[in-house]
C-alpha cells in the first residue's frame, strides 16, 4: 500500500490555465505539505497543514491554493498557470510529536507549463 | 530562512570506495534529519539524529549530529551503484518550528 500517494504523476498544460494536483496520505499523520523542487533540484517547502489548518505559508504567489478537506488530504490547486511554475511537486506528512520533522514523501508530480 | 550549506554539491567516485558529506548551519539545530532521493522518486528518510554528538547507523550509513549543533555528517561505506542518488540533509532550528533542507549533494558511483 502506497503510503503517501499524488496524482498525476504528469502534468503538461499551457500558460494561463487551472490546474489542481492531489495527494492523500494513509499514514495516520497529522501534518502535510508541499514542496517545489525545480530544474537544480532544490527543495523548499510551500505550505504546511496540520489538521487541516494552515501552520506554514512560505512566500509562494496567491496562485497556489492548498485545501486540506481533512488531515489524510492535502490537494494543492493552481491558477493562471506561468512558464515559471514548471517544476516537480512533492507532497509529504510527518507524525505528531518530537518525530514531526520526519516527514514521509509523495513519488511527486511532475508539472510542464507551455 | 535558515540556510544550510551542503558539502560537496557533487561526488564522482568508485564503487567500493567510502563518501561523505556534510551539512552547516549558522544556527544551533535541535535536530538533523538525511534523506536520499532516487531518480524519479520522492526523498526517503535515511537517519533522524535527535541529540548533539549522537551516532546513527542505517547499513552501511552512519550519520553524526556535531557537537556544537551546528553541523551534521553522513558517511557511506564500500559504496555501490544504487546509492547512485541525491542526499539532503534537513534541520530544525531552536528557535524556528519547521525544517529546512539543504541543497542536496548529487552522488555518481562508477561501477
Amino acid at each position: 500500500d502506497t503510503a503517501v500517494s499524488q496524482t498525476p504523476k504528469y502534468l503538461v498544460t499551457q500558460m494561463g490555465n487551472d490546474k489542481s494536483i492531489k495527494c492523500e496520505q494513509n499514514l495516520g499523520h497529522d501534518t502535510m505539505y508541499w514542496y517545489k523542487q525545480d530544474s537544480k533540484k532544490f527543495l523548499k517547502i510551500m505550505f504546511s497543514y496540520n489538521n487541516k489548518e494552515l501552520i506554514i505559508n512560505e512566500t509562494v504567489p496567491n496562485r497556489f491554493s492548498p485545501k486540506s478537506p481533512d488531515k489524510a488530504h492535502l490537494n494543492l490547486h493552481i491558477n493562471s498557470l506561468e512558464l515559471g511554475d514548471s517544476a516537480v511537486y512533492f507532497c509529504a506528512s510527518s507524525p505528531y510529536g518530537y518525530r514531526d520533522n520526519e516527514q514521509f514523501f509523495g513519488p511527486g508530480t511532475r508539472l510542464t507549463v507551455l | 530562512g535558515q540556510q544550510l550549506n551542503q558539502n560537496p554539491q557533487s561526488m564522482f567516485i568508485q564503487e567500493g570506495e567510502d563518501v561523505s558529506m556534510n551539512c552547516t548551519s549558522s544556527s544551533i539545530f535541535n535536530t538533523w534529519l538525511w534523506y536520499k532521493q532516487d531518480p524519479g522518486e520522492g526523498p526517503v528518510l535515511l537517519i533522524a539524529l535527535y541529540k548533539a554528538g549522537e551516532l546513527t547507523s542505517n547499513g552501511r550509513l552512519t550519520a553524526q549530529f556535531g557537537i556544537t549543533r551546528k553541523d551534521s555528517f553522513l558517511n557511506i561505506s564500500a559504496s555501490i551503484p544504487s546509492d547512485v542518488g541525491i542526499y539532503f540533509c534537513a534541520g530544525r532550528p531552536t528557535n524556528a518550528g519547521k525544517s529546512t533542507f539543504g541543497d542536496g549533494t548529487t552522488l555518481t558511483v562508477k561501477p
